[in-house]
Parts: C-alpha cells; structure tokens; sequence
C-alpha cells in the first residue's frame, strides 16, 4: 500500500532540474507533499486533489495521473535550498486526512 | 512559538522501561497523529484520532499505546522498550474543514533510543 517514489536518490548542480515520482497502487482521492530538511520536520509543499485542483505554498509544479495513480513534484531551476528529502503521502479516500507516505527522494542541490 | 511542540526532544532509555512522548498544539486542529521515522522507510503512521473519542491504530501500531488527553494534547506511550523502537517520532495535526483541509503540520520530533 506504500506509494513507491523514484528516483530513490539525485544529485544535481545548481541550476538543473529534477522531477520526483510517486506512483501508487490504489485508486487515489489526494497527493501530498512534503520536505524534510535534515534534522528538521517535514514541511508541506503541495496538495494535488482528484479533478485537478492544486493547493500549495510554494512556487512549485507538479501533476496528478489519476488513472495512473501517479504524481510527479518538478524542481526546476534547482536551488541549494531544495536539498533534503521529499516525499509523497497518498491518501486513497478523501475523507479521513490519513495519509501513507512514500519511502522518501533524497535530493542533493551542489554548487 | 510553535504550533506543534513535542516533548522530549532527545530521550535515551533502556530495553523494558515504560517511556511516554507527548505533543501538544495549538493550532486548534482536531486531528493528530504519530508517526515513527526509520532511514529508508519513511513516515509510518503509529495511532492517529480525530477527536478526542476517537482513536485508530495505524500501520505499526504493535507495542504502541496513546492518549488523547484533550484536543491539544496526544501522548504516545511505549509500555515496555524495546531496541528496535529506536527511531525518529513525529507528532503531526491537520484540521478537517478549510481550504488548507488534511494538509499535515508535523511537530520538531523526538529522538528515542532504547539501549
């Protein structure tokens, strides 16, 4: 039941882009996510709901496949602030706020 | 200050003791949660509730126990200690109506090791 995020680890320069991927088994209702700097919480990013609406703090991309039950977090233009873990939460129903997280992208930004 | 506070921060104990994390909030969210944190595994959900009757185990919630004392406060109790409860543990609330519904606001963790 644990969404599966790909890859598992990137590394980039300054400046390049990276996406992240979260693919799930189950038909989803909501993609979340978050940010994890290390030592820190994780931090929300985004929240893509089923018919296409998106709500999020910051200026990032990302899309939702429904019938694919796929996400995808696009990071472009890479900052050294990016560097952490992401990860993506499924929630399948919509209507208990319970998430299932991914095992988590490590994302390395280097000057 | 914080939203979502937890204590203790750091807590070293041995195998058997009886230990309780706690967090509080006051971000007037009616539904909390506590997850656990392992290197490659992610966030596990332990227990979660949505008010202050309502209690759920989770993914892992074997060798869990918790509290729901009032809105604010959720305590998360490990009866009896052992080795591989050594983790990362997140308190986390997200209120269930308003345009920010389900989104998870996570406390700063608490770092357990049982010796």
């Amino acid at each position: 039941q644990q969404p599966v995020q790909s890859p598992q680890a990137v590394i980039l320069r300054e400046g390049e882009d990276a996406v992240i991927n979260c693919s799930s088994s189950k038909a989803l209702y909501s993609v979340h996510w978050y940010r994890q700097k290390h030592g820190e919480a994780p931090v929300f990013l985004m929240i893509l709901l089923k018919g296409g609406e998106q709500k999020g703090h910051e200026k990032i991309s990302a899309s939702f496949n429904e019938k694919k039950q796929q996400s995808s977090l696009y990071l472009t233009a890479s900052q050294l602030s990016y560097s952490g873990t992401y990860f993506c939460g499924t929630d399948p129903s919509g209507n208990t706020g319970k998430l299932i997280f991914g095992q988590g992208t490590t994302l390395q930004v280097k000057p | 200050d914080a939203d979502v506070t937890q204590t203790p921060r750091n807590r070293i104990t041995k195998t058997g003791k009886r230990i309780m994390l706690e967090c509080s909030q006051t971000k007037g969210h009616d539904r909390m949660y506590w997850y656990r944190q392992d290197p490659g595994l992610g966030l596990r959900l332990i227990y979660y509730s949505f008010d202050v009757k309502d209690i759920n185990k989770g993914e892992i919630s074997d060798g869990y126990s918790v509290s729901r004392q009032a809105q604010a406060k959720f305590s998360l109790s490990l009866e009896s200690a052992i080795p591989n409860q050594t983790a990362l543990y997140f308190c986390a609330t997200s209120d269930r109506t308003g345009y920010w519904r389900d989104t998870q606001y996570f406390g700063p963790g608490t770092r357990l090791t049982v010796l």
